[in-house]
């Protein structure tokens, strides 16, 4: 059982736009900031978005990044294949002491 | 270029003890944190230790707590991660990450696979 919650799978047309919800409490995303990871099959993860809402250097804007109170989200426009890949949110719990990720999502791109 | 690359996974049984190792290039280890993370066989990310830049703070995931001891060599650009007291739910590839300012974990290596197993 994760500290964060995310939604097991998601899926969408090439093209289209999907976003995927990562909620949690008041000792983590609602008190620091959020992080998305993309995992590509037997691939390690790869940062997408830090700070709710920065992309590093050579992530394509059509990902984006926001957080609400104690949730997040991730949004991926323009839907490609190359996008099927599993998704994580990350963040600190300050009542823990320690780094927490979401279970992940998997996108299906139809 | 980033590049960490982590070593040292293998076979071992329960309760035995293994020393993984990342290896750092591409910049100043010293000014960075650092954080281990593992993955087991078709399961999700877990966070597992993380080290500030001089070894003076660290923090642990609660299931590994009092077994695991996470240190590093600034001289010798590298992470370790001791594991002791190993059981069959440690089975997972451990991946070294680069905690960035205000990005945390932006650079990972490609993991090394632990198999605690008789």
């Amino acid at each position: 059982q994760s500290v964060l919650t995310q939604p097991p799978s998601v899926s969408a047309a090439p093209g289209q736009k999907v976003t995927i919800s990562c909620s949690g409490s008041s000792s983590n995303i609602g008190n620091t900031y959020v992080s998305w990871y993309q995992q590509s099959p037997g691939t390690a993860p790869k940062l997408l978005i830090y700070d709710n809402n920065k992309r590093p250097s050579g992530i394509p804007d059509r990902f984006s990044g926001s957080k609400s109170g104690t949730s997040a989200t991730l949004g991926i426009t323009g839907l490609q294949t190359g996008d099927e890949a599993d998704y994580y949110c990350g963040t600190w719990d300050s009542s823990l002491s320690a780094g927490v990720f979401g279970g992940g999502t998997k996108l299906t791109v139809l | 270029e980033v590049q960490l690359v982590e070593s040292g996974g293998g076979l071992v049984q329960p309760g035995g003890s293994l020393r993984v190792s990342c290896q750092a290039s591409g910049f100043t280890l010293s000014t960075y944190w650092m954080s281990w993370v593992r993955q087991a066989p078709g399961k999700g990310l877990e966070w597992v230790a993380n080290i500030k830049q001089d070894g003076s703070e660290k923090y642990y995931v609660d299931s590994v707590k009092g077994r695991f001891t996470v240190s590093r060599d600034n001289a010798k650009n590298s992470v370790y991660l001791q594991m002791n007291s190993l059981r069959a739910e440690d089975t997972a590839v451990y991946y070294c990450a680069r905690d960035g300012p205000g990005r945390p974990r932006d650079y990972w290596g490609q993991g090394t696979l632990v198999t605690v197993s008789s």
